[in-house]
C-alpha cells in the first residue's frame, strides 16, 4: 500500500526553528509538494522536491532524499503566522497525489 | 500567480437541496482541476479527477450520481451535489493544476457546506 507518515503535532517557540519530517512508501516517485493549510482554510502550495538536495524559498526550505524515502520541510524565524497544518503529499508513478494527514504546527510566544 | 477562485465560500440549505460550486482558474490555463473534501480535524480526501471535455474520474466509495463534475472549459469545472443530506456537510475544496503533471495543484478557498 501506498503510506506517507509525518507527526500529528509539533509545538515550537516564536523565533526559533523547526524542521517537519515526511516519509513516504509509494508505488514510484514524481515529486514531493510541500503546503501549508491554516484552519479553516484551502491549502497553499509552498515547494516542490523532485531532486534529491535543499530547496530553499526565503524562510522555508525543504529537503529530499529519494534513497531514504524522506524529506523534510525547514522553518525559520518562526511567527506566530506559521501555525497551520503542513502537508506533505507525493506523486506516485500514476502521478497520483498520494496525501499525508498534516502536521499541526502550534507556535508559542 | 497561479489563482483559483472557488464559489460560494459558505452555503447553508435544507436537506434535498441541490447545491452547485464553481471554480475558476483566473489566471492560467487548467488542465486538470480537483475536487477534495474534508471534514474537521482530517486530512483532504480526493473525491474526483476532472480533465477538461471528459468524464470525471472518481475515487472509490464516492457516488458519481450523487457528486455530478462538469469541466466544461480550461478554467472552469463545477461539482453539484445532488440531493444534499446532513451528512454531506463537509469543507469541499478544489484544485487546480496547468501544464504538466509535475506542476503544483493551486488550491480553491473551499466552499463550506451545511445541510439541515
Amino acid at each position: 500500500g501506498q503510506n506517507i507518515d509525518q507527526p500529528t503535532e509539533m509545538t515550537a517557540t516564536e523565533g526559533a526553528i523547526v524542521q517537519i519530517n515526511c516519509t513516504y512508501q509509494t508505488s514510484g516517485f514524481n515529486g514531493l509538494f510541500w503546503y501549508q493549510q491554516h484552519a479553516g482554510e484551502a491549502p497553499t502550495f509552498l515547494s516542490y522536491n523532485v531532486l534529491d538536495g535543499l530547496e530553499e524559498k526565503g524562510r522555508f526550505s525543504s529537503f529530499l532524499s529519494r534513497s531514504k524515502g524522506y524529506s523534510y520541510l525547514l522553518l525559520k524565524e518562526l511567527q506566530m503566522k506559521d501555525s497551520a497544518s503542513y502537508l506533505c503529499a507525493v506523486k506516485d508513478s500514476n502521478y497520483q497525489l498520494i496525501w499525508g494527514a498534516g502536521t499541526k504546527l502550534i507556535i508559542k510566544p | 500567480g497561479a489563482v483559483v477562485s472557488q464559489h460560494p465560500s459558505w452555503v447553508i440549505c435544507k436537506s434535498g437541496t441541490s447545491v452547485k460550486i464553481e471554480c475558476r482558474s483566473l489566471d492560467f490555463q487548467a488542465t486538470t482541476m480537483f475536487w477534495y473534501r474534508q471534514f474537521p480535524k482530517q486530512s483532504l480526501m480526493l473525491m474526483a479527477t476532472s480533465n477538461e471535455g471528459s468524464k470525471a474520474t472518481y475515487e472509490q466509495g464516492v457516488e458519481k450520481d450523487k457528486f455530478l463534475i462538469n469541466h466544461a472549459s480550461l478554467t472552469l469545472s463545477t461539482l453539484t451535489v445532488t440531493s444534499a443530506h446532513p451528512e454531506d456537510s463537509s469543507f469541499y475544496i478544489c484544485s487546480a493544476r496547468g501544464g504538466s503533471e509535475s506542476q503544483p495543484q493551486h488550491f480553491g478557498d473551499g466552499t463550506r457546506l451545511s445541510i439541515l
